[in-house]
């Protein structure tokens, strides 16, 4: 069965350090995968998606991705944070099967970011 | 344009009592989501609809559960005999689905307590 792994419950970083937030998947074929945010009293909002090609991804406010194939992961990171990047951040992966199109998430990681 | 709405966006009920959440898709997209976000945890998948019907229920958890979109655009999330295990936030996304795996729009949920 699929699962998606974020080993880190809570991460606590100065603001302007860098952030590498972690995601391990289980599937047996190349998934889709995605990082979104959630802020306190929001919805989830989409940071990047990765379906195919590239497997440095860019998304909205300078974070990026990378997916690794060969350690089923897909580990996000921002080179340096802002105090607005406080946040929930979940990982999720969705299966390319016809009428399985939902999104399995991982638990998530809460992210302190300290002035 | 408008995002997802749901509506309300808090409910407090009693053991035993009848609720609906109300999801409002973005206009023109296909599919919808409802998931259930309990304290602590990511997103579990409940249901999606490919247009009026109901293409996966798998994630419903019972037969208390139930959820409608009769016209392909609004979408009520239907609990019966509510449960103190109800208690969560449940989320409902959208997206341009033309039966692939694509980019899901979240709206900001709705807070069950059932006391």
């Amino acid at each position: 069965a699929q699962s998606v792994t974020q080993p880190d419950i809570h991460i606590t970083v100065s603001e302007g350090a860098s952030l590498e937030l972690r995601c391990n998947y289980s599937y047996g074929a190349t998934p889709y995968l995605f990082w979104y945010v959630q802020s306190p009293g929001q919805g989830l909002q989409l940071l990047l998606k990765y379906f195919s090609g590239d497997t440095l991804v860019q998304g909205i406010k300078g974070f990026e991705a990378e997916f690794k194939r060969s350690q089923s992961s897909f580990n996000l990171r921002k080179p340096s944070l802002h105090w607005s990047d406080a946040a929930e951040y979940f990982c999720a992966v969705g299966l390319d099967q016809t009428g399985a199109n939902n999104l399995f998430f991982g638990t998530g990681t809460r992210l302190t970011v300290i002035p | 344009g408008a995002g997802v709405s749901q509506t309300p966006s808090n409910k407090v009920t009693e053991k035993g009592k009848y609720v609906e959440l109300r999801c409002d898709p973005i206009s023109g997209h296909t599919a919808l989501y409802w998931y259930r976000q309990s304290l602590g945890q990511g997103p579990e998948f409940l249901i999606y609809f490919q247009g009026t019907g109901a293409a996966d229920d798998s994630g419903l958890p019972n037969d208390r559960f139930f959820a409608v979109r009769p016209e392909g655009s609004v979408s009520t999330l239907k609990i019966q005999r509510t449960e103190r295990g109800d208690s969560a936030v449940y989320l409902c996304a959208s997206s341009p689905n033309r039966g692939r795996v694509n980019e899901q729009f979240f709206g900001p949920g709705t807070r069950l307590t059932v006391l």
